[in-house]
Order: structure tokens, then sequence, then C-alpha cells
């Protein structure tokens, strides 16, 4: 049973538009969610979190929206660049639980 | 700071055979952890060890699978013997504590069952 679901396999997005992530998650006793980014032959690297007392983080490029009500939370780049072309995993936890829980990830590709 | 180290980066062994994996972590994380992702899912824990107690291997395929993290630093992921289902990139990760930044991972180790 899936409980993080990224439903999109891969994406293409024009370079210097805006690129969409998507996510949900069943689990409502999730409280913590965050996006890794991952490279071929590279670990994921922590690329942003919220929590769910938050609806909104931005770090630079990167934002990442949460949406409670719908179990739904979704990773905005804009604009898009080249070395954003990875693969992306959606992530969740809950407090008191150090486990992290990935979705099977979406292959970003960016096209120049 | 120095990154989570693991070797070997490749591995290929026919079924049956048994294979070793060492991960040692950010100097200073308590917690360590083993995700398995097979190709097109997800990485999916395998075992956690805090210090080196073992905190969750729920997940950890026991007739197989074994880990152990003597001393509370590096760590070894053995399977004995392999199957061809094994066959996935096997990823270390560390964390201090559950901040901003969730685990700090490995490049991980590939493994191949033939």
């Amino acid at each position: 049973d899936q409980q993080v679901k990224q439903n999109s396999p891969s994406l293409s997005v024009q370079e210097g538009r805006i690129s969409i992530l998507n996510c949900d998650y069943t689990n409502s006793m999730f409280d913590y969610f965050l996006w890794y980014k991952k490279y071929p032959a590279e670990g994921p690297t922590f690329l942003i979190s919220i929590s769910s007392i938050k609806d909104k983080n931005e770090d630079g490029r990167f934002t990442v929206f949460l949406n409670k009500s719908a179990k739904h939370l979704s990773l905005h780049i804009v604009p898009s660049q080249p070395g954003d072309s990875a693969v992306y995993f959606c992530a969740a936890s809950s407090f008191g639980d150090d486990k992290i829980i990935f979705g099977k990830g979406t292959r970003l590709h960016i096209l120049p | 700071e120095a990154g989570v180290a693991q070797s070997p980066r490749y591995k290929i062994i026919e079924k049956r055979q048994s294979v070793a994996f060492w991960c040692n972590p950010i100097s200073g994380h308590a917690t360590l952890y083993w995700y398995q992702q097979i190709l097109g899912q997800g990485p999916k824990l395998l075992i956690q060890f805090q210090n080196n107690g073992v905190v969750d291997d729920s997940q950890l395929p026991k007739d197989r699978f074994s880990a152990e993290r003597l001393k509370g630093v590096d760590s070894t992921l053995k399977i004995q013997p392999a199957k061809l289902e094994d066959s996935a990139v096997y990823l270390c990760a560390s964390s201090n504590a559950k901040d901003n930044y969730g685990y700090t991972f490995g490049s991980g180790t590939r493994l191949t069952v033939v």
C-alpha cells in the first residue's frame, strides 16, 4: 500500500517555463513533507521541505505547496533550468517517527 | 563536512552468492538507515539504527538480509544468499535529528544479481 504517490513517472518542460511536480499521500498522520532530487549514479539530495502547519514554503526558484484537506502537495520550479533535469522524490514523515516514506519519483526533463 | 561514504559503488554477483555493503555515516550522526531502491521505484527502508541499536527492521527480509552497526558508527548490510530480485541500488543515509534537511544519503551501491 503506497502511502506517498507520485502518479506522473515523467514530465518534460521547456527551459524557462514552470515545472510542477505533484504528490499525493494517504496517511493523515504525516506532518512533514520533503522533496529530494536525484541525479544518475548519485544518492538523493534534500531540496526543500514543509511542515503541516504551513501551506507554502519558498526557497529561491523552488516552492512547495501543501493542501492538507486534499492530502496533496506540489513542487514548483520557476524558471526551469537544464540542471533541474533529474528524478524528484516526494517524501513524508510523521511526528515522533524518524522514518521517511518515499514516493516512486518523477523524472523531470528540461528541454532546451 | 564529509558526506556519507558507501562502498563498493557497483557489484555484480551470481544468484545464491553472498555480498556485503559498507557505510560510513556523517560524523556524529546517531541515526543510520539502509534503503533499497529498485529501478523505477522510490527508496524503501530496510533497517534503521539509533547508535548501535536497531529501531526498525520490519521491512528487512531477515531470512537472507542482515545488518549491523558495531560501535554505533560504520554499518554493513549483508545478503546471503542473493536472489535475482535483490538487484537494486542500496542507499545508506544518516541523520542527527529530524531537522529541516531530512537525511543525508550516500551515493549508493548498485547491485546486479545474475
